[in-house]
């Protein structure tokens, strides 16, 4: 079975400022996807940004990019510049590819508070 | 393009009710999986359906159970409502089976007293 954890529950940065979410997984398969998903007071799960495990370059979308490390199974979310949009539930998520099982595994989440 | 669409938006129901909750998801997509969101078990699976077939199953009672149409369109049904019923209940759609990108509705709130 797979895990994800995110070990911050709360984090909170200043406008225009850069910050960084942590999120490790556990897994014995070796082909899968990894998602960070952005959850604002709207309740709607928004993709910020994915990475293919077998793609050794790291993800980028505009000010999102991830720190991928497939060996030590961590993949951690840095949003540059933020934004106070950027407020929201951030959520870490684990998808097998391939096999028959396509479920979603998320993390408990990291709630993003952005200062003005 | 009209996203995911998840209906009613908010639920009150009583103990030892039922309840149905739909997802419409987005044109042409054909898999449809649904999320249990609670604050102390954060987000579960329960099952995915393609093609009117359910493909796979979460960790929970019989009582949760689902189906979807020939239009891809999704419900879900809870019998005998339990207090611990009330969360979040979300609905992605995703193209085909097995694809990367899942597309989120804005879930149905369900409260159960």
């Amino acid at each position: 079975a797979q895990t994800v954890t995110q070990s911050q529950p709360e984090m909170s940065v200043q406008e225009a400022e850069t910050v960084t979410l942590s999120c490790t997984y556990d897994t014995s398969e070796n082909n899968y996807y990894l998602f960070w998903y952005k959850q604002p007071p709207s309740r709607q799960m928004i993709l910020v940004i994915r990475q293919e495990a077998y793609k050794q370059q790291n993800a980028t979308e505009n000010r999102f990019s991830v720190n991928f490390q497939k060996a030590a199974k961590s993949f951690s979310l840095k949003i540059s510049d933020s934004q106070l949009g950027d407020t929201a539930m951030y959520f870490c998520a684990f998808k097998i590819s391939g096999g028959s099982n396509y479920k979603l595994t998320f993390g408990k989440g990291t709630l993003l508070t952005v200062n003005p | 393009k009209a996203g995911v669409t998840q209906t009613p938006r908010y639920l009150i129901k009583t103990r030892g009710q039922q309840v149905t909750l739909s997802c419409s998801p987005i044109s042409g997509h054909r898999s449809v999986s649904w999320y249990q969101q609670t604050p102390g078990q954060g987000l579960q699976f329960l099952f995915e359906y393609f093609s009117e077939t359910q493909r796979n199953k979460g960790n929970f009672p019989g009582r949760f159970s689902g189906r979807q149409f020939s239009n891809s369109r999704s419900e879900m049904n809870v019998s005998t409502l339990e207090l611990g019923d009330s969360a979040l209940y979300l609905c992605a759609s995703s193209f085909q089976q097995g694809n990367t990108e899942a597309f989120f509705g804005q879930g149905t709130r369900l409260t159960v007293v």
